[in-house]
């Protein structure tokens, strides 16, 4: 089984500071790991993803995410917040190795950016 | 770019009462997936199909069906529904050779009153 965690519900930043969602992830053998970004009564929308490789992944809009095998977390950071960077964080997993391709979603991370 | 539709965005139905969720995927993507977000939830994995061939099934209540067709679209059908279905419903697709990251629909709000 696989599963993923977010354990803060919600994080508060100010404006061009920087900011940190976290996520650690349980999964059978080698993870794929992405973060995605939900904006009211919106879809996902895809952020960055980890395969293998660097472990320090860069995506869209000035996000990137460390991967820690050793500490099963894959952190999305970026180095200054911007309000519109206000929205609902998802993380996900899937196994590398086994048969099932869907992702696995931790429970999200509101991101509230203050002017 | 084209990007994943679904439709309709918004359905109103009433409990006992059946719908039909539409996806069609990104050109050329094999794989669709169906999510299931209840409010404040994260999504959960419904069911998938590859090459119109359901490839895998998560917690999909037996009152739901789906099948993707020749062109690949896919249809959630729900039956019997009930006050706790009304979530948002998403469709994703990918192109399982390229192993590509799922892209997602905006999704289908369905309330069941």
């Amino acid at each position: 089984a696989q599963s993923v965690a977010q354990p803060e519900d919600q994080v508060n930043v100010a404006e061009g500071n920087p900011l940190t969602v976290k996520c650690t992830y349980s999964v059978s053998g080698n993870p794929y790991l992405f973060w995605y970004v939900q904006y009211p009564n919106r879809g996902l929308q895809f952020l960055l993803k980890y395969i293998t490789g660097d472990n320090l992944v860069k995506g869209s809009y000035g996000f990137e995410a460390e991967f820690n095998k050793s500490q099963t977390s894959f952190h999305l950071k970026k180095p200054s917040a911007l309000v519109s960077d206000s929205a609902l964080y998802f993380c996900a997993v899937r196994a590398m190795d086994t048969g099932r391709r869907a992702l696995t979603f931790g429970s999200g991370t509101r991101l509230q950016v203050q002017p | 770019a084209a990007g994943v539709i679904q439709s309709p965005r918004h359905l109103i139905k009433e409990k006992r009462e059946t719908a039909t969720l539409k996806c069609y995927p990104i050109p050329r993507h094999d794989t669709v997936y169906w999510y299931q977000q209840g409010p404040g939830q994260d999504p959960q994995f419904l069911i998938s199909f590859y090459e119109k061939m359901q490839s895998d099934k998560g917690s999909i209540p037996d009152r739901f069906s789906a099948q993707q067709f020749s062109d690949y679209h896919s249809e959630l059908n729900m039956s019997s529904l009930e006050l706790g279905d009304s979530a948002l419903y998403f469709c994703a697709s990918t192109h399982r050779r390229a192993d590509t990251e799922a892209f997602f629909g905006q999704g289908t709000r369905l309330t069941v009153v």
